[in-house]
């Protein structure tokens, strides 16, 4: 099946740096999800976008459907240690089933 | 409190079992969906359910089965024809009938052979 292309794959921050991370497709999706999992946990919807160039944020979160439709951006400023999991991304194609398409996550680590 | 219920937390299957994971929503979502989910990777569709009484196969849905008898129940089973079932399964909802909604998930089960 078809899966996201996300980076970076992991990165350690210090605590107070910005993160930025994004997600690329050769389809062309109509909404764009960002989730974060803790261990041993569900992933946690974070935001959702579903027009081009949509920029949403939520918190210290921001995360913006790209103008190609291909991609999307998640940005987290002044990062804390609570931070710390993985961050995914999916899309859902035009096609119009009811299928999302994940992203393979990007792990995040925050140094205090 | 809306939301999804997986359970239980933790299942251990000796070799040769069939196992089922229970998966039950209160949000009124048509759609459900279980995925799997291995170390380091993303999220892998096995099965997903529109509507009751009715799923289809997803990328890796052999060895898997399930059942969709009520709009709120979703369960899976996991067969002894899937030779590698140690993972987490998450099972997932969304209310398709108000465009691209969001999925929103359980909590996950972790699958261990003994």
């Amino acid at each position: 099946g078809q899966q996201l292309n996300q980076s970076p794959q992991s990165m350690f921050i210090q605590e107070g740096e910005d993160v930025s991370m994004n997600c690329t497709s050769s389809s062309i999706f109509n909404t764009w999800l960002w989730y974060k999992q803790d261990p041993g946990e569900g992933p946690v919807l974070l935001i959702a976008l579903y027009k081009a160039g949509e920029l949403t944020s939520n918190g210290r979160l921001t995360a913006q459907f790209g103008i190609t439709r291909k991609d999307s951006f998640l940005n987290i400023s002044a990062s804390i240690p609570s931070d710390v999991g993985i961050y995914f991304c999916a899309g859902h194609p035009i096609s119009g089933t009811y299928k999302y398409i994940f992203g393979t996550g990007t792990r995040l680590k925050v140094l205090a | 409190d809306g939301g999804i219920t997986q359970s239980p937390k933790y299942l251990f299957r000796k070799e040769g079992q069939n196992v089922t994971l229970s998966c039950e929503q209160n949000l009124n979502h048509d759609a459900m969906y279980w995925y799997r989910q291995d170390p380091g990777q993303g999220l892998r569709l096995i099965y997903y359910s529109q509507i009751v009484n009715d799923f289809q196969k997803g990328d890796i849905a052999e060895g898997y089965s399930v059942s969709r008898e009520k709009k709120e129940s979703f369960p899976l089973t996991v067969t002894s024809a899937q030779k590698n079932p140690t993972a987490f399964y998450l099972c997932a909802s969304m209310d398709r009938w108000r465009g691209n909604q969001p999925q929103h998930f359980g909590d996950g089960t972790r699958l261990s052979i003994l």
